[in-house]
């Protein structure tokens, strides 16, 4: 699977959207973009995915660039309970099975 | 519904013994992953099942550990000779496929092991 670029930390208030970026230059024409998060103590949970167009679901939001080179996950009012890691992860339709997590982005929301 | 269920949740082992850790995936699920998680370190891909066909195994980090699943059910992961390094949470998930607009991960809370 491609390598993608995320910040290492972010903090937002509470009550305000969450822009978190993701930076994924080597996509290739049929990778889907995936977001999952991990709270503390958890095991990761799947939030949003996209392939081309902006997607929207109940917990958050992903706005792909029109070049596909890079995606914003965005949360529309952060809580506290959306303080976790965020993880962006491009997985192609063929190749490795492996679906593999970098480092993510920690995100902290401050009450 | 049931989500993925992993047991025990914990389990605290001697050095060297063997111990056998357990996943039931979503019904119908027919994708499975074993991803190994040390504290405060991202995750690693330890092995994948896709139905029948051939496991990956490419993420096993030795031949002292091993993993089973028959078609789409239950899945056991076995660590031999457990050593120190062992010490971590395992996690399972399931997705009801592989790759795709259908491909969507579903983690267990996972296996905190602890060798002693």
């Amino acid at each position: 699977d491609a390598k993608t670029t995320q910040p290492n930390s972010m903090e937002s208030n509470e009550e305000e959207p969450v822009h978190l970026p993701c930076n994924h230059s080597t996509i290739s024409g049929t990778d889907y973009i995936h977001w999952y998060r991990q709270l503390p103590s958890q095991g990761p949970e799947y939030v949003i995915h996209g392939l081309t167009s902006n997607v929207n679901n109940r917990l958050a939001s992903l706005a792909i660039a029109e070049d596909r080179k890079s995606s914003t996950l965005i949360l529309h009012r952060a809580t506290l309970r959306d303080a976790a890691v965020y993880y962006c992860i491009l997985r192609g339709s063929a190749g490795s099975y492996q679906l593999t997590f970098g480092k993510g982005t920690k995100l902290s929301v401050i009450p | 519904g049931a989500g993925v269920s992993q047991s025990p949740s914990n389990k605290v082992t001697e050095k060297g013994k063997d111990v056998e850790l357990r996943c039931d995936p979503i019904s119908g699920h027919t994708a499975l992953y074993w991803y190994r998680q040390r504290l405060g370190q991202g995750l690693e891909f330890l092995i994948y099942f896709q139905g029948n066909s051939a496991p990956d195994k490419s993420g096993l980090p030795s031949d002292r550990f091993s993993a089973e699943r028959t078609g789409e059910s239950v899945s056991t992961l076995t660590i031999q000779r457990t050593q120190q390094e062992d010490s971590a949470v395992y996690l399972c998930a399931s997705s009801p496929t592989w790759g795709g607009a259908n491909e969507k991960l579903f983690f267990g809370s996972g296996t905190q092991l602890s060798v002693l």
